[in-house]
């Protein structure tokens, strides 16, 4: 079945330091990636959508300078968040679809503390 | 904007009891509904989708859920729980004329079942 690998599954960095998190799709071409932040307790919070070749797309009330979002081919999107502060801790999750009713595919997430 | 809503947001049962979880959405348009899962520790799992026809559709691990277009609703059943059904259940909506489209998801229940 469909793959997502997402990586890393957790790290700490420090507050002003920038984080980089990679969204694999091991077995489908991924035409539309997305990004979800997940607080405890709480839902999935979609950031943004990102499509091979173009620009992100965010959702409102999210930075688009903090959150940098490339996905420059099929199988790979990256979350680079700038300038971590410790409110940026969080689980961060992506999926990937191929579109057409193929479904999502979620990543494990990644837990990023800032301290 | 279309929006998810789970009633309930923690549910206890004991193992063998039946399990219904709410869901209801807001958007006038033709829509794709989806149920996942997401066990401790673990990536979100799709329980199981409705895109069209049946209305009652059957998923994986013996759950099933019911779209009631008239009620903008799309409630996740399943007859005798385990413990091992322990877990935090989504709700997620999407434009149906876009199956690719970005996922809504709605708050999440935690279902406890005590063995």
């Amino acid at each position: 079945g469909a793959v997502v690998s997402q990586h890393p599954s957790w790290v700490i960095c420090k507050s002003g330091t920038s984080v980089k998190i990679e969204c694999r799709s091991l077995d489908f071409q991924a035409t539309t990636m997305f990004w979800y932040r997940q607080f405890p307790k709480q839902s999935l919070m979609l950031m943004a959508t990102s499509n091979e070749g173009s620009k992100a797309t965010y959702e409102q009330g999210v930075e688009k300078d903090k959150f940098l979002i490339n996905h420059a081919s099929l199988t790979l999107s990256t979350l680079t968040v700038t300038s971590a502060h410790p409110e940026d801790s969080s689980f961060y999750i992506c999926s990937a679809t191929t579109g057409g009713g193929y479904g999502y595919t979620f990543g494990s997430g990644t837990r990023l503390t800032v301290v | 904007a279309q929006s998810v809503s789970q009633h309930n947001h923690h549910v206890i049962l004991s193992e063998a009891a039946s399990l219904e979880l709410g869901c209801n959405y807001s958007y006038g348009g033709t829509v794709n509904l989806f149920w996942y899962v997401q066990y401790p520790g673990q990536h979100l799992q799709l329980l199981l989708k409705y895109f069209s026809g049946d209305p009652l559709v059957k998923g994986i691990k013996g759950f099933e859920a019911e779209f009631i277009k008239s009620k903008f609703s799309f409630n996740l059943r399943k007859p005798s729980v385990q413990w091992s059904d322990t877990a935090e259940y989504f709700c997620a909506v999407n434009e149906g004329n876009n199956q690719g489209g970005k996922l809504i998801f709605g708050q999440g229940t935690e279902l406890s079942v005590k063995p």
